[in-house]
């Protein structure tokens, strides 16, 4: 049963344009909400994170948006570049738990074309 | 951050044998954690590894397949035994700092 999903296994965008990555979870346990992203032959590196009491979060290029009542959270990328093409994973942390413990979706495949 | 040192990198093993995966830190840490990334799947969360004590298990995973030692804050080892193929896959450690986890580049697990 997958708690966390991501239900695009991948996403093409032009450059400059806006990337839009999406992720649903399907229990209230989780609170924490981090975004990673991964290059082949890497491990995953951190890009954003939300906590449960806020609905956006703003790191430079990158914003995350939770909607809790529809347990839905989505990862903007404003503008895309192509250094951005990566496998990107949303995961989940429970309350009260671990950062560390987390709970992972699927993957999304983002290309950012020239 | 968290600089994290695994070895090997990758590696190719003969079924029914065991792999030795360590995980190094650069500053002493609680907790270490272990995943597994299979072939086209998530990351998936294999146990958690305290300092002096015995790891606690996924479900789904057992001490018995996935030994893990923490024989201090900044050192762990898991051992993936008596392999198969369906044990291909990518194992990571990873540590928390603050509110973030941090990822070693992981082992990249064949097994013929």
């Amino acid at each position: 049963d997958q708690q966390v999903k991501q239900n695009s296994p991948s996403l093409s965008v032009q450059e400059g344009r806006i990337s839009i990555l999406n992720c649903d979870y399907t229990t209230s346990m989780f609170d924490y909400f981090l975004w990673y992203k991964k290059y082949p032959a890497e491990g995953p590196t951190f890009l954003i994170s939300i906590s449960s009491i806020k609905d956006k979060n703003e790191d430079g290029r990158f914003t995350v948006f939770l909607n809790k009542s529809a347990k839905h959270l989505s990862l903007h990328i404003v503008p895309s570049q192509p250094g951005d093409s990566a496998v990107y994973f949303c995961a989940a942390s429970p309350h009260p738990g671990s950062y560390g413990k987390l709970t992972f979706g699927q993957g999304t495949i983002l290309t950012v074309h020239p | 951050s968290a600089v994290i040192s695994q070895k090997p990198s990758r590696d190719i093993c003969q079924r029914g044998t065991s792999l030795t995966i360590q995980c190094q830190v650069d500053s002493q840490v609680t907790m270490m954690f272990w995943y597994r990334q299979q072939p086209g799947q998530s990351l998936t969360l294999i146990a958690t590894a305290n300092q002096g004590s015995e790891a606690t298990y996924e479900s789904g995973f057992v001490i018995d397949k996935f030994p893990i030692s923490r024989p201090n804050l900044t050192f762990s080892t898991l051992t993936v035994s008596n392999m198969s193929p369906e044990d291909s896959s990518i194992y990571l450690c990873s540590v928390e700092r603050n509110t973030e986890a941090f990822f070693g580049q992981g082992t990249r697990l064949t097994v013929v």
